[in-house]
């Protein structure tokens, strides 16, 4: 079936350096995408999203873009803190509002 | 605003027990929450979505007899899982959303550990 999935599992980063995290689509269909953020032992945390009619979106420290030619998602974190350090997933809407996770992409952010 | 608590956040117990978790939005109404398994290392799995008033949706190869849903009110789901043996130790947690094509806001998951 359709899935999402990311290309990198883990990304260590250093700290004050800007981070990107990579998520390849495969359903044209979709409209809505989420980014979430997982600390270890918590819940996913929303960071941001973005619809489909959209190709950029900015929030604090945070962009997300979206390329539909080629399926592909980032997020983008400027100035990375080690308090971003967590798993983030990207999430894909499918219609009757469930959400495909991809796989994860661990990033580490060295001090 | 859009807060979703879970409880408990940890359960041990023996296998054979039934378990029963919560999951509340506390600031808003959810006419749907979704119940989630995570294994370690891996991503969230969809178990089943849980429609206030009516009977859950289950996901392919997730046991309803297993995996009881209920969602008696706008503000609570609860997922029991009955019987429980050592493979069903997992981390669970629970999502809702404020409104249609919005995001899913989510829990701070429990972890089931069935010895």
């Amino acid at each position: 079936g359709e899935s999402v999935g990311l290309h990198l599992p883990t990304l260590s980063v250093q700290e004050g350096d800007n981070s990107i995290i990579n998520c390849a689509y495969s359903n044209s269909a979709s409209d809505y995408f989420i980014w979430y953020k997982q600390e270890s032992g918590k819940g996913p945390q929303f960071i941001i999203d973005i619809r489909s009619n959209m190709d950029k979106r900015q929030g604090q420290r945070v962009t997300v873009l979206l390329n539909k030619t080629v399926k592909h998602l980032s997020l983008q974190i400027a100035a990375t803190q080690p308090g971003d350090s967590a798993v983030y997933f990207c999430a894909e809407n499918n219609a009757g509002n469930m959400l495909t996770f991809g796989g994860g992409t661990r990033l580490m952010v060295k001090p | 605003g859009a807060v979703v608590s879970q409880h408990p956040s940890r359960v041990i117990c023996k296998s054979g027990t039934s378990v029963k978790i919560e999951c509340r939005s506390l600031d808003f109404q959810a006419t749907t929450m979704f119940w989630y398994r995570q294994f370690p290392k891996q991503s969230l799995m969809l178990m089943a979505t849980s429609n206030e008033g009516s009977k859950a949706t289950y996901e392919q190869g997730v046991e309803k007899d297993k995996f009881l849903i209920n969602h008696a009110s706008l503000t609570l789901s609860t997922l029991t899982v009955t019987s429980a043996h050592p493979e069903d130790s997992s981390f669970y947690i629970c999502s809702a959303k404020t409104g249609s094509n919005q995001p899913q806001h989510f829990g701070d998951g429990t972890r089931l550990s069935i010895l």
